[in-house]
C-alpha cells in the first residue's frame, strides 16, 4: 500500500453536474498530482499542486480545478460534467518537488457520467 | 504523434518465456524515465526507474537510449503473476509532469 487514499471509490453523475474528488497524500509528501485515465488508455496529467499552489497543468479545460490544503490533502473539482469525463481519476503524491522523485498513486475514483 | 508510444499488445507468452517491451518518447528534454505496472482495475505501481547505464532488478532489466529516445523493458522467466499492463513513463524537465504511454498488455499463460 502506498498510503495515498482517495474518496469516493465510485461515483455516478449526470451530464452538467459538478463533482469533487478527494485525495490524502502519503505522510510527509507535499506534492500531489492528478491524472485522468480513460478506459484502455494510459493516465493523462491534469495538474500538480505543491505547497498549496498549482505547479503545472496538462491539456485540460478550466472546468477542471483543484485545491491543496495545509495538510497537503487535495481536491479535484470538475464542473459542467460531460460524458467524456467518465474515467478513473488518480492522484499521486511525492515527497518533494524534484525531477527524479517517483510518484505514488492512490487507488483512484471511478467516475461515470450519464 | 503521441509523446510516449508503446505497442499496445497484447503479448501472449508461456510461463518461463522472455519478453521485451519497447517505448519511444518525443521530448528530448525529458529528464526521468520509469516503468509502471498496472493490474486490471488497480492503480499504477512503480516497477523500476530507468537509467542510461541500464539497470536490473531480479528478472527485470530496463534500458534507456537517450540518443534514440528509446526505452526498453526485458522480463526473463515470465511468471503467471507478471500478467498486467506495463506503462512506459517519462518525466518532463521540470519534474512536475509524468507522461504515460498507452501501456502494453502482457498475458502469461501456463
Amino acid at each position: 500500500e502506498t498510503g495515498v487514499t482517495q474518496s469516493p471509490t465510485h461515483l455516478i453523475k449526470t451530464r452538467g453536474q459538478q463533482v469533487t474528488l478527494r485525495c490524502s497524500s502519503q505522510s510527509g509528501h507535499n506534492t500531489v498530482s492528478w491524472y485522468q485515465q480513460a478506459l484502455g488508455q494510459g493516465p493523462q496529467f491534469i495538474f500538480q499542486y505543491y505547497r498549496e499552489e498549482e505547479n503545472g497543468r496538462g491539456n485540460f479545460p478550466p472546468r477542471f480545478s483543484g485545491l491543496q490544503f495545509p495538510n497537503y490533502s487535495s481536491e479535484l473539482n470538475v464542473n459542467a460534467l460531460e460524458l467524456d469525463d467518465s474515467a478513473l481519476y488518480l492522484c499521486a503524491s511525492s515527497p518533494r518537488l524534484a525531477g527524479q522523485e517517483t510518484q505514488y498513486f492512490g487507488p483512484g475514483t471511478r467516475l461515470l457520467v450519464l | 504523434r503521441k509523446e510516449v508510444e508503446q505497442d499496445p499488445g497484447p503479448f501472449n507468452v508461456p510461463e518461463g518465456a522472455t519478453v521485451a517491451f519497447n517505448c519511444t518518447y518525443s521530448n528530448s528534454a525529458s529528464q526521468s524515465f520509469f516503468w509502471y505496472r498496472q493490474d486490471c482495475r488497480k492503480e499504477p505501481k512503480l516497477l523500476m526507474s530507468v537509467y542510461s547505464s541500464g539497470n536490473e532488478d531480479g528478472r527485470f532489466t530496463a534500458q534507456l537510449n537517450r540518443a534514440s529516445q528509446y526505452i526498453s523493458l526485458l522480463i526473463r522467466d515470465s511468471k503467471l503473476s507478471d500478467s498486467a499492463t506495463y506503462l512506459c513513463v517519462v518525466s518532463n524537465n521540470a519534474g512536475n509532469m509524468l507522461t504515460f504511454g498507452g501501456g502494453t498488455r502482457l498475458m502469461v499463460k501456463p
